[in-house]
């Protein structure tokens, strides 16, 4: 199946700041995903991108699919975007979606 | 509101006894899945059903079985749950194609 690296593996920032996450894929893929798992637990949706770039308020996204990758930006972060980030991909004729082991963001007031 | 609707949100179970967990999207989706998440193992498909009357394995489908009598519900039965079925449960769904998938809430189940 696909394999789906994503890094950092935890990121600790202070109110405000700007970060990076990067999600790294093995195959070409007809689906991408970014969610965050808030602290109840729940998958929330972030972008669907396989390819291009898509901004959402503070958060934004690309894809570069002919190098397999994806970043997620976020930006002036808040307390409230602590959580962990999963990166999620789809091959061609895959059925299912393959998760990184996502990316733990703690952010401090 | 277009959703994915898992119930129960919590559920703590004893050994041996059968329990369904139910899945519900008001989307009109043709493809519903199951996922299971453990810490360390991350998120791995159990079941999927690409319509009605049509569902296959997904990575880890032993001692879980579902139906899709219906397009809208797609329940996830334990039979006979053992503690190593103790996991977060999440129900997703999508319409093959262009917007990704849409999970549920999760559900949290214990087998003591």
């Amino acid at each position: 199946g696909i394999q789906v690296e994503q890094s950092p593996p935890d990121l600790i920032l202070q109110e405000g700041a700007n970060s990076t996450l990067r999600c790294n894929f093995s195959d070409s893929v007809n689906n991408l995903q970014w969610f965050h798992q808030n602290p109840w637990g729940q998958l929330i949706n972030l972008f669907y991108i396989p390819s291009g770039t898509k901004q959402n308020g503070r958060l934004s996204a690309t894809t570069v699919a002919t190098e397999r990758y994806s970043l997620l930006y976020i930006s002036s972060s808040q307390t409230t975007d602590s959580g962990v980030y999963f990166c999620a991909v789809e091959g061609w004729g895959d059925y299912k979606l393959s998760f990184g082991a996502g990316t733990t963001v703690t952010v401090r007031a | 509101e277009a959703q994915v609707t898992q119930n129960p949100r919590y559920l703590i179970t004893v050994t041996g006894k059968k329990l369904t967990v139910t899945c519900s999207q008001n989307m009109n989706h043709e493809y519903m899945s199951w996922y299971r998440q453990d810490p360390g193992l991350g998120l791995r498909q159990i079941y999927y059903s690409m319509n009605v009357e049509v569902t296959d394995k997904g990575d880890v489908p032993e001692g879980y079985k579902v139906s899709r009598k219906e397009k809208r519900n797609f329940p996830l039965i334990l039979e006979s749950p053992s503690p190593n079925q103790t996991s977060l449960y999440f129900c997703a769904s999508s319409n093959t194609g262009n917007y990704g998938y849409t999970f549920g809430s999760g559900t949290r189940l214990t087998v003591v």
